[in-house]
């Protein structure tokens, strides 16, 4: 089973910033969250990932909350482009019997 | 660079055939994933590849396997291929093992009739 929960969908004005929420709470202490996302027909797209400290790069950002029970990905100004599946999952950075285990994602639809 | 390259991109076979699907990481990279997609199951992890030896594997029946080869390439065949094996196939690259930034190629999509 995915170690994360996400809403089915959610929709964004476009211009705006989308904020998708992840629950992880059995999240360890080594274990890193990562972001993909896939546009339809695609295959995914790696968005960003970290451990304990918010994380930025020129895709998104990343607010992963002190507990790091949950984390927010964040697309600052989203264009229509940024319509997809979102998939936050959680893995350990290095071991031998990690699997990356993709939930069913969030659905984002970007409204013009 | 160039990215991930899976052929063939579109396969239809009919139950009980084989096929053999191939997948050509990014220069560099010596991890190979394997992953089913459908609609009912979503992204489910099939196995990975490092140094031509299969380092995990999910929870699918013996029917499907796979290998690498010395230059990091990799193939994934199914035996007597039944309606249900009908799925998106991807393929993901990373520079080693365990790593979660993987490159995912556009995937080979199967239709089994």
């Amino acid at each position: 089973d995915a170690k994360t929960t996400q809403p089915p969908s959610m929709d964004c004005a476009e211009g705006r910033a989308a904020n998708l929420p992840c629950n992880h709470s059995t999240i360890s202490g080594n274990e890193y969250v990562y972001w993909y996302r896939q546009i339809h027909s695609q295959g995914p797209q790696y968005i960003i990932h970290g451990l304990k400290n918010n994380e930025t790069n020129e895709m998104a950002s990343l607010i992963i909350t002190e507990d790091r029970k949950s984390s927010t990905l964040i697309l600052p100004h989203a264009t229509l482009r940024d319509t997809a599946v979102y998939y936050c999952i959680v893995r350990v950075g290095m071991n031998r019997d990690d699997k990356i285990i993709f939930g069913k994602g969030t659905r984002l639809h970007i409204l013009p | 660079k160039a990215g991930v390259t899976q052929t063939p991109r579109y396969l239809i076979k009919t139950r009980g055939q084989q096929v053999t699907l191939s997948c050509s990481p990014i220069s560099g990279h010596r991890s190979v994933s394997w992953y089913q997609q459908t609609p009912g199951q979503g992204l489910q992890f099939l196995f990975e590849y490092f140094s031509e030896t299969q380092r995990n594997k999910g929870n699918f029946p013996g029917r499907f396997s796979g290998r690498q080869f010395s230059n990091s390439r990799s193939e994934m065949n199914v035996s007597t291929l039944e309606l249900g094996d009908s799925a998106l196939y991807l393929c993901a690259s990373s520079l080693g093992r365990g790593q979660g930034e993987q490159f995912f190629g556009p995937g080979t999509r199967l239709t089994v009739l």
